[in-house]
């Protein structure tokens, strides 16, 4: 069975700071997603990336930046300059890669509660 | 626009009422699914289907019941509401060919 963990409950920084979000994953699929989605007040789930288990590559998207590493199953976030804008919740999660019968299925973590502060 | 739209987005129900939540997208997504969230415990998933006439139980299907008779539609049904069922409901829906998920904004359900 596949499973998240988010570790960190709640994350409280004052704006600038840089501050990281954990994401452990378990899943025997040897091909598979992550994604990263962010939550604002408003309530709407929105999409920040999608990463293959194939492309270990860190990526970098203006602040945002994420730390894939199959060897220790973690998929981390890291906001650089964080700002109060920031302040959601933010969500790991993991799929089975195309073709896979649980293709459609989305396993989400607990959820990081982020809250810049001015 | 394109996308998963869910109606309503709001509802209260009485306990041992039944409704409906819909969901529909327009992106001839073959992937829909349905999620409730909770605080401090995610996005679970409910039910899911591959496509239409094929629906399968995601981890919480207790109580609910999906159908999918289209492509593009994919209701779900409480049978006699709870008040374990009060929760914010999100519907997806996925292309075969890869990409990520596209979420409904969601209906935040109070059974009282």
């Amino acid at each position: 069975a596949q499973k998240v963990t988010q570790a960190q409950t709640e994350i409280s920084v004052v704006e600038k700071e840089d501050v990281t979000l954990d994401c452990v994953y378990e899943t025997r699929d040897t091909t598979y997603y992550l994604f990263w989605y962010k939550q604002p007040p408003s309530g709407e789930l929105v999409f920040l990336i999608r990463r293959n288990s194939f492309d270990e590559q860190n990526e970098i998207s203006g602040r945002y930046s994420w730390n894939f590493q199959k060897s220790t199953s973690s998929f981390n976030f890291t906001i650089t300059a964080s700002q109060v804008v920031d302040s959601a919740v933010y969500f790991c999660a993991l799929s089975e890669a195309p073709g896979g019968t649980s293709y459609g299925k989305l396993t989400f973590g607990q959820g990081t509660i982020l809250t810049v502060h001015p | 626009n394109a996308g998963v739209t869910q109606t309503p987005k709001f509802q209260v129900l009485k306990t041992g009422q039944s409704m409906t939540l819909q969901c529909a997208q327009d992106m001839n997504h073959e992937y829909m699914s349905w999620y409730r969230q909770d605080p401090g415990m995610g996005l679970r998933l409910i039910h899911y289907s591959v496509g239409a006439g094929i629906t399968d139980q995601g981890e919480v299907p207790n109580g609910y019941n999906v159908s999918r008779s289209t492509t593009e539609d994919f209701p779900l049904r409480l049978l006699s509401a709870a008040p374990s069922q009060t929760s914010v409901y999100f519907c997806a829906s996925r292309s075969f060919s890869g990409g990520g998920y596209t979420f409904g904004s969601g209906t935040r359900l109070t059974v009282v």
